[in-house]
């Protein structure tokens, strides 16, 4: 398998604010990162797709300037919440695709996730 | 939008194999349906992949039928802690790779 991380496991802000979650992957480099965000009793929904060194590319109806991600070396990737609303709170979990050996197929593994709540 | 279909929940005793079905029809011959699974309040966890050969490893079998339009994860021993929300997946490999979830299975072992 695989490890990646998530900083914080939980945080409450105040409305207004922002937020920034890490995601880390420990034993390999990541090209390639994820963000979801999943519901209470729903799905997990893809938010964004994260390039290192390049711009993020998000899902039809995720607004770029209220989550900005930023994928500076191949091992973290961040997401930050800007400007949170209660509507916000949320669990957020990102992945990250490790390379296969010898040229196999890629397999994401996902981080444990950040629940936000946004009083 | 999720390429398969699954139940939204199925039951199984402890110690017996739980069957988990997954059907994706329109599957193209480069897509590789992964299986992943959440127990609550966690992220998903990688269970096992494939193409169009049957896998196995330490938690799992996956069986994929001929034509590769569904297929069926196989849980040889169930126990209490596999209880979780199954995922079956179909790797978007011509868009990166992204993994657009469904609504999964919901199995419940029962003692």
């Amino acid at each position: 398998g695989a490890v990646v991380s998530q900083h914080p496991s939980w945080v409450i802000c105040k409305s207004g604010t922002s937020v920034k979650i890490e995601c880390r992957s420990l034993d390999f480099q990541a090209t390639t990162m994820f963000w979801y965000r999943q519901f209470p009793k729903q799905s997990l929904m893809l938010m964004a797709t994260s390039n290192e060194g390049s711009k993020a590319t998000y899902e039809q109806g995720v607004e770029k300037d209220k989550f900005l991600i930023n994928h500076a070396s191949l091992t973290l990737s961040t997401l930050t919440v800007t400007s949170a609303h209660p509507e916000d709170s949320s669990f957020y979990i990102c992945s990250a695709r490790k390379p296969g050996l010898r040229g196999l197929q890629e397999t994401q593994y996902f981080g444990p996730g950040t629940r936000l709540l946004v009083l | 939008d999720a390429k398969t279909t699954q139940p939204p929940s199925m039951d199984c005793a402890e110690g017996r194999a739980a069957n988990l079905p997954c059907n994706h029809s329109t599957i193209s011959g480069n897509e590789y349906v992964y299986w992943y699974r959440q127990i609550h309040s966690q992220g998903p966890q990688y269970i096992i992949h494939g193409l169009k050969n049957n896998e196995t490893n330490e938690m799992a079998s996956l069986i994929i039928t001929e034509d590769r339009k569904s297929s069926t994860l196989i849980l040889p021993h169930a126990t209490l802690r596999d209880t979780a929300v199954y995922y079956c997946i179909v790797d978007l490999y011509n868009q990166g790779g992204k993994l657009i979830f469904g609504q999964g299975t919901e199995l419940s072992v029962k003692p």
